[in-house]
């Protein structure tokens, strides 16, 4: 499955709302669709699963939405930490596959 | 809490091996599924390997199949990755992830360059 992520970049201000899309080539499996935060230097960290399924310790500020082959990251009210990479994977079907990532620059 | 430490990079000449280790600490390790993502100088994330609690089923993507192995030791919490006839285009961030549906947890990586 091939996941293709919009925009390529984008650049906003803090505390506005960031929207980030995913869509996949063909439908993900119940939902199997996750969304990781990648800051330079560090580990990957989940931040939702299942499409909407907060991880551990992640803010409420993250928020998952869609079904089928749309899907959407929502970040209210932006903060400076959140300048990273976010991308998109599916986990429902083999192999595993991620989307080319969305890049989260905060002006 | 969980923890995931890589080792084993470096820099090797194409055609050459390499050991990557990670050792995990926090959890039942013989629980879990665990896996090898790499990324690439400008890239974005590709899964290559997974394996078993148990070790007996190994999965690999197609690009690195018949050149990488994958193994675990239960008894000492750690996943490897033997990577065998290096390319240029094996040069990347490994990462070492744990497989709980989606990559739960995952290691800061290791570098791998290889080049002549």
């Amino acid at each position: 499955i091939v996941l293709a992520q919009s925009p390529g970049t984008l650049s906003l201000s803090p505390g506005e709302r960031a929207t980030l899309s995913c869509r996949a080539s063909q439908s993900v499996d119940g939902n199997s669709l996750a969304w990781y935060q990648h800051k330079p230097g560090q580990a990957p960290r989940l931040l939702l699963y299942g499409a909407s399924s907060r991880a551990t310790g992640i803010p409420d500020r993250f928020n998952g939405s869609g079904s089928g082959t749309d899907f959407t990251l929502t970040i209210s009210r932006l903060e400076p930490e959140d300048i990273a990479v976010y991308y998109c994977q599916q986990f429902g079907s083999s192999p595993r596959t991620f989307g080319q990532g969305t890049k989260l620059e905060i002006k | 809490q969980v923890q995931l430490v890589e080792s084993g990079g470096g820099l090797v000449k194409p055609g050459g091996s390499l050991r990557l280790s990670c050792e995990a600490s926090g959890f039942t390790f013989n629980e879990f599924f665990m896996s090898w993502i790499r990324q690439a100088p400008g890239q974005g994330l590709e899964w290559i390997s997974h394996i078993t609690g148990s070790g007996k089923t190994r999965y690999y993507a197609d690009s690195v199949k018949g050149r990488f192995t994958i193994s675990r030791d239960n008894a000492n919490n750690s996943v490897f990755l033997q990577m065998d006839s290096l390319r240029a285009e094996d040069t990347a961030i490994y990462y070492c992830a744990r497989l709980y549906g989606p990559f739960d947890y995952w290691g800061q990586g290791a570098r791998v360059t290889v080049s002549s």
